[in-house]
C-alpha cells in the first residue's frame, strides 16, 4: 500500500520568508512523487515531481522539493514567499513497482502568506 | 497549455438519482482517471482506465460507479442511485505516459450535490 502524510492543516508564513510544507511517504518499492497547488473552485495543479535523478527538484512558480530518501520525505519550499502563494498544498506517490498508476494524495496543506 | 475540461461545473440531485458527470481528457492522453473531494477532506482515488478498460479502481468504487469512454474523446462517470455521502467534488485527471512524464492534468471539477 502507498500513503502520504502531510502532518500539517495549515503553513503561516509572512511575506519574502522562506516557506516549507511538510510531506512524508510510504510505498513498498520506488517512490514517484508529487506536489500539486488547488486555488478555490479549481482543480489541482501541477508543481513539480521526482521520478529519479537529483535529489532536489525544481518547478513552477520558483517552488522546489528535496526527496530524502533515508527520512522518506518530500518536503516543498520556496526560498521568498509572495502572497500570491496562498493555496491549498498536497503532495502524492505513486509506488512505481507494482503499484498501479494511481497516484494517492495526503490531506492537504493550507498554506496562508501574508503581507 | 492543454486542458482537460469538466462538465458541469454544478450538480444538484436527489438522493436515488442517476448522475452523469462528463470530462474531455486531453486529446493525445493514453490514461484517465476519476478522483473526488469530499469537502475539507482529502482527494480520493476512485477509479483509472486505460485501453478501454478499467487498469485499477477503489473500494469506494463499488456497483453503483461506472465509467465509460463512448466516443474516443469523452469520458464519463455514472452513478446509478445517488447516496447523500457521494456529494463531493469530482476530478476528472488524465496523463500521457510518454516519455514518462507521470503528471496528471486535472479538469476544474464538478461539485456534485445530493439532497
Amino acid at each position: 500500500a502507498q500513503s502520504v502524510a502531510q502532518p500539517e492543516d495549515q503553513v503561516n508564513v509572512a511575506e519574502g520568508n522562506p516557506l516549507t510544507v511538510k510531506c512524508t511517504y510510504s510505498v513498498s518499492g520506488n517512490p514517484y512523487l508529487f506536489w500539486y497547488v488547488q486555488y478555490p473552485n479549481r482543480g489541482l495543479q501541477f508543481l513539480l515531481k521526482y521520478i529519479t535523478g537529483d535529489n532536489l527538484v525544481k518547478g513552477s512558480y520558483g517552488f522546489e522539493a528535496e526527496f530524502n530518501k533515508s527520512q522518506t520525505s518530500f518536503h516543498l519550499k520556496k526560498p521568498s514567499a509572495l502572497v500570491s502563494d496562498s493555496a491549498l498544498y498536497f503532495c502524492a506517490v505513486r509506488d512505481s513497482t507494482g503499484g498501479g498508476n494511481k497516484l494517492t494524495f495526503g490531506t492537504g496543506t493550507q498554506l496562508k502568506v501574508e503581507l | 497549455e492543454p486542458e482537460v475540461t469538466q462538465t458541469p461545473s454544478h450538480q444538484v440531485t436527489q438522493m436515488g438519482q442517476e448522475v452523469i458527470l462528463r470530462c474531455v481528457p486531453i486529446s493525445n492522453h493514453l490514461y484517465f482517471y476519476w478522483y473526488r473531494q469530499i469537502l475539507g477532506q482529502k482527494v480520493e482515488f476512485l477509479v483509472s482506465f486505460y485501453n478501454n478498460e478499467i487498469s485499477e479502481k477503489s473500494e469506494i468504487f463499488d456497483d453503483q460507479f461506472s465509467v465509460e469512454r463512448p466516443d474516443g474523446s469523452n469520458f464519463t462517470l455514472k452513478i446509478r442511485s445517488t447516496k447523500l455521502e457521494d456529494s463531493a467534488m469530482y476530478f476528472c485527471a488524465s496523463r500521457n505516459d510518454r516519455g514518462r512524464q507521470e503528471k496528471l492534468f486535472f479538469g476544474s471539477g464538478t461539485q456534485l450535490s445530493v439532497l
